[in-house]
């Protein structure tokens, strides 16, 4: 069992849609979990940061972190064009930074 | 800020070849780390530095891969020889120090083709 599971899809919605990107994970000692976003030929870009559980809202996105079901979620409202990406979550076990990361989620957003 | 900056962007060799990947981190950045992407996957940690020192190896095949931080700043990553399961994204990226509160910022990676 990989310790960060995602759908890699790909999914595609349109403009405006409201958008659910999720992952699991194994180890309960994961404690920092963060969305990046990775447009096509580019590094991955820190979208999300959060510790523990609990929800963490920046503009159009949400992250949500429920440590109890291991579960964790991206909400894009309003989606764009521009956020078609691949979409990475990952978690760290705060034990030096080492991040582990999911297959990633292909999003594309129609006009 | 300048962001993470990697050389070359794309290099193409043949199986039993060398390579040499170069990674200077942002300005201040104790802490560097090289992960590998394969195509449809996310990236894995090849090897992490917290100044000069390396921190965890553990999954870099050192049989064939190498890589140094002499000065604590930029870092260079080799494959010798190389195969062609390593084509991949070679992806560094730095933070701030090592505790997990500290977001990792990446280089937009070399492309490596082994034919």
């Amino acid at each position: 069992q990989k310790e960060v599971e995602q759908d890699p899809g790909p999914l595609s919605v349109p403009e405006g849609a409201i958008v659910s990107l999720n992952c699991t994970y194994s180890n309960s000692a994961f404690q920092y979990f963060m969305w990046y976003r990775q447009y096509s030929r580019k590094g991955p870009e820190l979208l999300m940061y959060t510790y523990s559980s609990g929800n963490k809202e920046d503009g159009r996105f949400t992250a949500q972190v429920d440590k109890s079901s291991k579960y964790i979620s991206l909400f894009i409202r309003d989606s764009q064009p521009s956020d078609s990406a691949t979409y990475l979550c990952a978690s760290d076990y705060n034990q030096g930074g080492k991040l582990i990361f999911g297959q990633g989620t292909e999003l594309s957003v129609k006009p | 800020e300048a962001g993470v900056a990697q050389s070359p962007r794309y290099k193409i060799i043949e199986k039993r070849q060398s390579v040499a990947f170069w990674c200077n981190p942002i300005s201040g950045h104790a802490t560097l780390y090289w992960y590998q992407q394969i195509l449809g996957q996310g990236p894995k940690l090849l090897i992490q530095f917290q100044n000069n020192g390396v921190v965890d190896d553990s999954q870099l095949p050192k049989d064939r891969f190498s890589a140094e931080r002499l000065k604590g700043v930029d870092s260079t990553l080799k494959i010798q020889p190389a195969k062609l399961e390593d084509s991949a994204v070679y992806l560094c990226a730095s933070s701030l120090d090592i505790r997990g509160s500290s977001p990792l910022h990446f280089g937009n990676g070399t492309r490596l083709t082994v034919t």
